[in-house]
């Protein structure tokens, strides 16, 4: 069965620090895909990156990066100068292909909170 | 394009009663989905529908219904609410399940229930 753990609960640092997320991941299959979301204080969930499992190429978007090491699981989040409307709740989340139509597997979600 | 629509985003039920949580999308996505969240679970999929007559369940299904007679609609049934049931219920629609890269799976913005 997949898994999904991201072991920080809650993350506080002051303005302009970076930060990094971590994410790791459990399945079977060889082909997934690993989601991050970001939910604001308002609620909403925004997608912010979708990766597959072929693909390690880390990725960056702005203040945003995401380093996928397949030899240990992770597909963690680092966001770089770090600003107060980046406090929110970032899910990681994994698909497996070959499982057919199961939707996503989230974590539990991490709290992230930036200071002024 | 107004995304996806659920509607109400409050209610509150007492137990044994019944509600149906509308959810519509209108960018023709094939695949919809259902999701709760619930304080340090992260989300979790009930049901979802890969088109229009195809309903499947999903991690969570017990207690709730669902169907799928249109392309945009997938409404969610609650037949007798319990306290357990209390949360926050996400519909969400992609062109796939699992969203493509320049397609996500797309979120409505919530439904907080609470059941007492």
């Amino acid at each position: 069965a997949q898994k999904v753990t991201q072991a920080q609960t809650e993350i506080s640092v002051v303005e302009k620090e970076d930060v990094t997320l971590d994410c790791v991941y459990e399945t079977r299959d060889t082909t997934y895909y690993l989601f991050w979301y970001k939910q604001p204080p308002s609620g909403e969930l925004v997608f912010l990156i979708r990766r597959n499992s072929f693909d390690e190429q880390n990725e960056i978007s702005g203040r945003y990066s995401w380093n996928f090491q397949k030899s240990t699981s992770s597909f963690n989040f680092t966001i770089t100068a770090s600003q107060v409307v980046d406090s929110a709740v970032y899910f990681c989340a994994l698909s497996e292909v070959g499982g057919g139509a199961d939707g996503l597997t989230f974590g539990k979600g991490t709290h992230l909170i930036i200071q002024p | 394009n107004a995304g996806v629509t659920q509607t109400p985003k409050f209610q509150v039920l007492k137990t044994g009663q019944s509600m149906t949580l509308q959810c519509a999308q209108d960018m023709n996505h094939e695949y919809m989905s259902w999701y709760r969240q619930d304080p340090g679970m992260g989300l979790r999929l009930i049901h979802y529908s890969v088109g229009a007559g195809i309903t499947d369940q999903g991690e969570v299904p017990n207690g709730y219904n669902v169907s799928r007679s249109t392309t945009e609609d997938f409404p969610l049934r609650l037949l007798s609410a319990a306290p357990s049931q209390t949360s926050v219920y996400f519909c969400a629609s992609s062109y796939s399940l699992t969203g493509t890269r320049n397609s996500p799976l797309h979120f409505g913005n919530g439904t907080r229930l609470t059941v007492t």
